[in-house]
């Protein structure tokens, strides 16, 4: 089946510090990849949306400038955390499409600011 | 605007039994697909099972099966002889636009937590 590799699967770092977390597509070409968060105990809420060589669609309410998407390439996406803070801290998951399978979540990040 | 409407947050079953989890779903678009994940405590997203709004018969994936109702605008998941790695979080999803395309987004209902008990 379909693997999509993200790494780093848990992350610390200090406030004020950048973190940027890759989602690769191991045996596919990911045109699309789709970004969410999930808080504790919460859902899986949609960040934004990505297509190989296109800026990214951010939905309402997420910073464009703090969580930077580049997906440069059909088999890597990457989101940058930007001056993070502890309020940032959150689950981290992506998700590509252009698989047979549908859609492909990696394993997902969990991100903790100091 | 799509929504997505799970209104049990935690369920606990005995080990063997069936149970149903609800969802509930409203769209105006008529081409849609809905989705259920379980989530584990590991943070993994398992997929488990998909109907297409135009798919004629329920899905069925083993002991997983999507009880759909297109007029009440539901798509129950039954889960027939519970184990307990059953025990998880399991999500209720739906992406607007043809069923068969994974272009779209999809959106997530805000979850039950499932509890076997031995």
């Amino acid at each position: 089946g379909a693997v999509v590799s993200q790494h780093p699967s848990r992350v610390i770092c200090k406030s004020g510090t950048s973190v940027k977390i890759e989602c690769r597509s191991l045996d596919f070409q990911a045109t699309t990849m789709f970004w969410y968060r999930q808080f504790p105990k919460q859902s899986l809420m949609l960040m934004a949306t990505s297509n190989e060589g296109s800026k990214a669609t951010y939905e309402q309410g997420v910073e464009k400038d703090k969580f930077l998407i580049n997906h440069a390439s059909l088999t890597l996406s990457t989101l940058t955390v930007t001056s993070a803070h502890p309020e940032d801290s959150s689950f981290y998951i992506c998700s590509a499409t252009g698989s047979p399978y549908g859609y492909t979540f990696g394993s997902g990040t969990r991100l903790t600011v100091v | 605007a799509q929504k997505i409407t799970q209104t049990q947050p935690g369920m606990f079953v005995q080990e063997k039994e069936a149970v149903t989890l609800d969802c509930t779903y409203d769209t105006s678009d008529p081409s849609y697909g809905l989705f259920w994940y379980k989530q584990p405590s590991s943070g993994e997203m398992i997929f488990l099972i998909y109907q297409g709004s135009y798919d004629q018969q329920n899905a069925t994936e083993g002991r997983y099966s999507l009880n759909f109702q297109k007029a009440r605008k539901s798509a129950n998941l039954v889960i027939s002889a519970s184990q307990l790695g059953d025990s998880a979080m399991y999500f209720c999803a739906m992406r607007e636009g043809n069923p068969y395309s994974s272009a779209s987004k999809i959106i997530f209902g805000s979850g039950t937590r499932l509890s076997i008990r031995p």
